[in-house]
């Protein structure tokens, strides 16, 4: 099966910083990356799909990137309704998906 | 709108089963894949399996096999996750996701003598 190594695993940082989070595949996986948002007690929130799509209604200041095996989530401008923990998954070895480890993101 | 709803929490002694259920509304059942995500307390999510609501076909994760079957009906538009021998291991928030969102509200299942 396919590994996702994400990181960090967790990130601390202020209102307004650029917050970069990184998932690795041990396989080439091309595009088939999702990133999601998980904020305490909800079902996770997809923001990201196609390792760069921007989901419906997600604010512009999320974006992703890469392909292959390295990618790269990230926040332009940190806000405090953003405080939440971040997944990446891949679903190109369909049909067994498999999830990073999550980043859990806190306001300094 | 496209909604997921699933059955209310568990609790289940230490080798009984458990079925959850997830029922599917605001599109056409049978042409998206639906997953079964687990997430232990305090802990990640981890994905179970998919099933295809069209033909029935699934795919398990290999840790699940052979305790694990998920099921559907069309009729309810409802999908199925029953896990058997349960462990106090498994307790957790179980959720069905449709192929690429959006996610039911997720089923507590508590395991404990």
């Amino acid at each position: 099966d396919i590994q996702m190594t994400q990181s960090p695993s967790s990130l601390s940082a202020s209102v307004g910083d650029r917050v970069t989070i990184t998932c690795q595949a041990s396989q080439d996986i091309s595009n088939y990356l999702n990133w999601y948002q998980q904020k305490p007690g909800k079902a996770p929130k997809l923001l990201i799909y196609d390792a760069s799509n921007l989901e419906t209604g997600v604010p512009s200041r999320f974006s992703g990137s890469g392909s292959g095996t390295d990618f790269t989530f990230t926040i332009s401008s940190l806000q405090p309704e953003d405080i939440a923990t971040y997944y990446c998954q891949q679903y190109d070895n369909l049909p067994r998906y498999t999830f990073g480890q999550g980043t859990k993101l806190e306001i300094k | 709108q496209v909604q997921l709803v699933q059955s209310g929490a568990e609790v289940k002694k230490p080798g009984a089963s458990v079925k959850v259920s997830c029922k599917a509304s605001g599109y056409t059942f049978t042409s998206y894949y639906m997953h079964w995500v687990r997430q232990a307390p305090g802990q990640g999510l981890e994905w179970m399996g998919i099933i295809n609501p069209s033909g029935g076909s699934t795919s398990y994760a290999q840790k699940f096999q052979g305790r694990v079957t998920m099921t559907r009906d069309t009729s309810t538009s409802t999908v199925y996750m029953e896990l058997s021998s349960l462990r106090s291991e498994d307790t957790a928030v179980y959720y069905c996701a449709r192929d690429q969102g959006p996610w039911g509200q997720g089923t507590l299942v508590t395991v404990s003598s």
